[in-house]
């Protein structure tokens, strides 16, 4: 079957740097996107890896090891704004299967 | 983001009711989806329409019934619906849900609110 882990929670402080892992079983893997979600707001797309390494788009890098189905994103100079949920999602078989979702609480 | 766009916003409605979803892009996508989003739990994807064929059912109730016009305009027909279907009902579009490979990031509405009472 399919199924994808990432950690529920996560709380940092302002300027710190936060990583979410996620783990995934699949089959048909394409390539494992991120998406953003403020509270009552559209999923947005953040990113894409679908080759083994680092993806960097300003303060926010993701990361993808094939091999391990493994991938995390990195969120550095943490700001207030970046409180929200981050969700992992594989592209397999041209069709998105999302994880639950990491809700990252920012402090200041 | 203005380029897909979800009404009503809220609906509240008994189980008796009828009522639709109405779901509008202006990226000239050629797919177009819809997600149920329940707290803590991952979006779960419905349908998916490609060039206004219906390439997937998830398995969904025949409660929900989707209706896609044109490659623009997606509709999610309720009727009858249940408790549990109270959820966050979100669409989305991309260019094309055939092409597997490649980066075709999906763009989200944000979403309709449903209450079942």
């Amino acid at each position: 079957g399919q199924s994808l882990e990432q950690p529920s929670e996560v709380t940092a402080v302002e300027g710190a740097i936060v990583q979410i892992n996620c783990t995934y079983q699949t089959s048909g893997f394409y390539g494992l996107s991120w998406y953003q979600q403020h509270d009552g707001g559209a999923p947005t797309f953040l990113s894409y890896n679908a080759l083994d390494g680092l993806e960097e788009t300003g303060r926010f890098s993701s990361f993808l090891s094939r091999s391990d189905s493994y991938g995390y994103l990195l969120l550095q100079e943490l700001q207030m704004k970046d409180s929200a949920s981050y969700f992992c999602a594989v592209n397999s078989w041209g069709k998105l299967q999302f994880g639950a979702g990491t809700q990252v609480v920012v402090t200041p | 983001e203005t380029g897909v766009t979800q009404t009503p916003r809220h609906l509240v409605m008994g189980m008796t009711n009828k009522k639709s979803l109405k779901c509008e892009q202006h990226l000239g996508h050629n797919a177009m989806y819809w997600y149920k989003q329940s707290a803590k739990k991952p979006l779960e994807l419905m349908f998916v329409y490609n060039f206004k064929e219906q390439t997937e059912n998830n398995s969904v109730p025949s409660r929900f019934s989707p209706e896609c016009p044109n490659s623009s305009h997606l509709f999610l027909h309720l009727h009858t619906l249940q408790p549990e279907d109270s959820a966050l009902y979100l669409c989305a579009s991309s260019q094309d849900s055939s092409q597997g490979e490649g980066n075709q990031p999906q763009h989200f509405g944000d979403g309709t609110r449903l209450s079942i009472l």
